[in-house]
């Protein structure tokens, strides 16, 4: 398997509009995590999807942000509009699940967002 | 409060040194608890992880001690080595209700210096 894939990988866009960023996780997981990045904030779980339902998005920062997973093996999250302070390297990660033993997420290499 | 605090927030040693970096977490329901290895411009990699039966687990270089009654666990690095020189998270997770949803430290940026 390549792992989880991550699109694109560098993204910069103006303030005001639209952000899509994808995810295709390791086949056969059942578990997908969108996570943000930063410097001032470290690691953050936006959101998480089990068996493609949205489990927990409290981490989700305002309105603005929106994420989908349409089947088990894709994921978006959406940033309408962006802004400056939304800049941040966006992870997802998937797992196979809560047994013993299989629980290792796996992330991708990440989308690094700047918006202007 | 799922919180896990992660100390230092950086750390320089010489080649061969034993850096240790430390955790420490609130919630008693937490029964995971995985070290993640991040590279610049890469995502972060699982390097080693305990549980709360064992207070020790070795795997190579990479030493996690596990101090339960006191929520604490830490990482030791044995001989280490330039290519050591990464960010290092720990996290805490309780597996069999939500997976691994990783609650994450701070983050220590490791440099080891030949």
């Amino acid at each position: 398997d390549a792992g989880v894939i991550q699109s694109p990988r560098h993204e910069v866009t103006e303030m005001g509009q639209e952000v899509t960023l994808r995810c295709k996780p390791i086949s056969g997981h059942d578990y997908l995590f969108w996570y943000r990045q930063t410097m001032m904030r470290g690691l953050e779980l936006l959101i998480y999807f089990n068996n493609n339902v949205p489990i927990d998005d409290s981490g989700m920062p305002e309105d603005r942000f929106s994420a989908k997973m349409p089947n088990a093996s894709f994921s978006t999250l959406k940033i309408q509009p962006s802004e400056p302070r939304d800049s941040a390297v966006y992870f997802c990660a998937s797992s196979s699940g809560g047994s013993r033993g299989e629980t290792e997420a796996f992330f991708g290499q990440g989308t690094r967002l700047t918006v202007v | 409060q799922q919180q896990v605090k992660q100390s230092p927030q950086s750390l320089i040693v010489q080649k061969g040194g034993i850096p240790i970096i430390n955790c420490a977490y609130e919630n008693t329901a937490f029964d995971y608890f995985p070290w993640y290895q991040q590279f610049p411009g890469k995502g972060p990699a699982l390097l080693i992880a305990i549980r709360p039966d064992v207070s020790e687990k070795k795997e190579g270089r990479f030493t996690i001690s596990f101090n339960k009654s006191a929520k604490q666990f830490s990482l030791h690095i044995m001989d280490s080595q330039p290519g050591d020189s990464a960010t290092y998270f720990c996290a805490a997770s309780i597996e069999e209700t939500s997976g691994s949803r990783l609650t994450f430290g701070e983050g220590t940026q490791l440099t080891v210096n030949p």
